[in-house]
Formats: structure tokens, sequence, C-alpha cells
């Protein structure tokens, strides 16, 4: 069964720095997806960005970039020039996204301040 | 386009009680799941739907739990004779095949 480890349970960052989330995961599988959603204090989950294992270029959004290692099945989150509503909580998460394999699986989850 | 909807918001319950949530996909999605999360942890999953087939459900999902997806449309989790342990927030979540996978708002649950 796959598991997604997020190591870090909180980061702080200064408003308009970069900081980078850490994420490990563990298939034996090819392919796969891998997603960062947020969940700010509201408690919506809100889709951040997606990479298809199949994919060698790094996926990237507006200010929200990772780094994906296949190799080493790492798959980091940057976010740059952060801002005050960039405050939530992260959660990694993996998927096969097959018929019969479709669920997400989540890390814990790490949660970022970003302080003015 | 509105997102995934959910209903009730908040419930709060007494041990013992049964209750009754009902998500409202995104309308052309044909993928549904729930979720289970507990105070500052990642959501696990419960089970999902493909139209009305219900493909796979997790150990968590005793058998106090059962979903619905009757016509493919929304979903309803029911949980019967309520525990305290039952208390988290229950997230629906819906995609088009396999697409992304986009969340409501939830519903947290109390059970006292």
């Amino acid at each position: 069964a796959q598991t997604v480890t997020q190591s870090q349970p909180e980061m702080s960052v200064q408003e308009a720095e970069t900081v980078t989330l850490s994420c490990t995961y563990d298939t034996s599988e090819n392919n796969y997806y891998l997603f960062w959603y947020k969940q700010p204090p509201s408690r919506q989950m809100i889709l951040v960005i997606r990479q298809e294992a199949y994919k060698q270029q790094n996926a990237t959004e507006n200010r929200f970039s990772v780094n994906f290692q296949k190799a080493a099945k790492s798959f980091s989150l940057k976010i740059s020039d952060s801002q005050l509503g960039d405050t939530a909580m992260y959660f990694c998460a993996f998927t096969y996204n097959t018929g019969a394999n479709s669920k997400l699986t989540f890390g814990k989850g790490i949660t970022l301040s970003v302080r003015p | 386009d509105t997102g995934v909807s959910q209903d009730p918001r908040h419930k709060i319950t007494k041990r013992g009680q049964n209750v009754t949530f009902r998500c409202d996909p995104i309308s052309e999605h044909n993928r549904l799941y729930w979720y289970r999360q507990t105070l500052g942890q990642g959501p696990e999953f419960l089970t999902y739907f493909q139209n009305e087939a219900q493909l796979e459900k997790s150990r968590l999902l005793s058998d106090r739990f059962s979903a619905e997806r009757p016509k493919g449309s929304f979903s309803t989790l029911e949980i019967q004779r309520t525990e305290q342990g039952d208390s988290a927030m229950y997230l629906c979540a819906s995609s088009f095949l396999g697409e992304t996978q986009y969340f409501g708002p939830g519903t947290r649950l109390l059970v006292l």
C-alpha cells in the first residue's frame, strides 16, 4: 500500500519570502499522481498543484512549483513570494488513479504560517 | 459552476443516535468520494462511487457506516449508533473519471 510522509509538522515564513514544504512517498508502481492541497482555517480543501509521475517536467502554477524526484520518491512544494493568504495546512497526496484504485492517500499535513 | 456542497455543515448528536450527511457533487462529475478527517490529521479514505456503483470501501468503514448514491448524483453517508470516536470532519469530493478530486466544505460531527 502506498504511504505519504510529511515530516515537518509546522513551518513559518516571512511575507514575500520563499518556503519549501517536503513530502516523501512510497510505492512500488510506476504510474501514479501526486498533489498538494491547501486547507485554510475555514477548512475547505483546495487543490494547489498536480503532478503526473510519467511527466519529467516539474509542475508550476503561478507562485507554486514542485520539485519531483521520482527515483528518490520525493515531492516538495515551493511557494515563492509568500502571501498572508498562504497561511494554511498543506497536504501532500497520492493516487494511482485507476478505476479500481482512485482514492487519495494523504500525509499528515504541515501547518504553514506566513508572518507579516 | 457550483462546487461540491455538503449538508449539514455542523451536526451535534448524542451517542447512540443515527446521523445522515448529504453530498452534492459537481454536476458533470461521475465519481464521488467520502473521507474522514480528525483534528490535525490528513483525510482518510472511506468509500467511493462511480455513478451509482460503490467501487471501494475502506476497512475504516465499520458496519455502522453505510453510503449510497442511488441515482448517480448526490450521495448520503449514514452512521448508525454513533460513538464518541466518530467525531470528525466528513469530507466529500468529486471528480470526472480520473481527473482531479474537488472537495466540499465538509460536515463537522460532534458526538456527545
